[in-house]
């Protein structure tokens, strides 16, 4: 099975930096996902992850080290429209995706 | 279509009712999952289809869940007898091969069993 930690809840202030941290513990390993979604909204895709690295797109970027199960999503310039959850996947051999309960972010003035 | 549709948006269930849940995929897209969010958690994998083909039911929380895709498209999910714990919101996502590209997901349908 997976076992995927993210916090519950971070606050930043608009423009400035946020850094999400995952760790997961898992069975398999087919690749990271992170995904924003906003109440009563689908998940929306971000960013994906299966090499050890970082992975820049824009004001988001995400990072993946394999070896200590640990990824992170960092959200720089932050906008008010980033508050959001953002969720934590990770996908095992057979494709499923596993979901960290996910972080809530709220973007302050 | 554009993207991933689901209906109903909202169901309300008095218990003991059955309801069926719609998802219309992506058109072309061969692999199709449900997923069931509670509040304030992450989704929870239920099933999936590769086309018509049920590949994996393993997390389907009881005999009284059914999920079918008789035509490789439009997937329905169905809760027998529902209960106050199956109270969530059921998101359906595709993908147009194995989900090597990743997955785009529908808005859900918030099922509120009464």
């Amino acid at each position: 099975g997976q076992n995927i930690d993210q916090p519950t809840e971070m606050t930043a202030t608009e423009g400035a930096i946020v850094q999400i941290n995952c760790t997961y513990q898992t069975s398999g390993f087919n690749g990271l996902f992170w995904y924003q979604q906003h109440a009563g909204e689908a998940p929306t895709f971000l960013s994906y992850n299966v090499l050890d690295g970082l992975e820049e797109k824009g004001r988001f970027s995400s990072f993946l080290s394999r070896s200590k199960g640990y990824s992170y999503l960092l959200l720089k310039e932050l906008q008010m429209k980033d508050s959001a959850s953002y969720l934590c996947a990770v996908r095992d051999p057979d494709y499923k995706l596993s979901f960290g309960a996910g972080t809530t972010v709220t973007v302050r003035a | 279509g554009a993207g991933v549709s689901q209906s109903p948006r909202y169901k309300v269930a008095k218990r003991g009712q059955d309801v069926a849940l719609r998802c219309d995929p992506i058109s072309g897209h061969v692999s199709l999952f449900w997923y069931q969010q509670a509040l304030g958690q992450g989704p929870e994998f239920l099933t999936y289809f590769q086309n018509e083909a049920q590949l994996d039911k393993s997390g389907l929380p009881s005999d009284r869940f059914f999920a079918e895709r008789p035509e490789g498209s439009v997937s329905t999910l169905k809760i027998q007898r529902t209960q106050q714990e199956d109270s969530a919101v059921y998101l359906c996502a595709s993908s147009s091969s194995r989900g090597e590209y990743g997955y785009t997901f529908g808005s859900g349908t918030r099922l509120t069993v009464v």
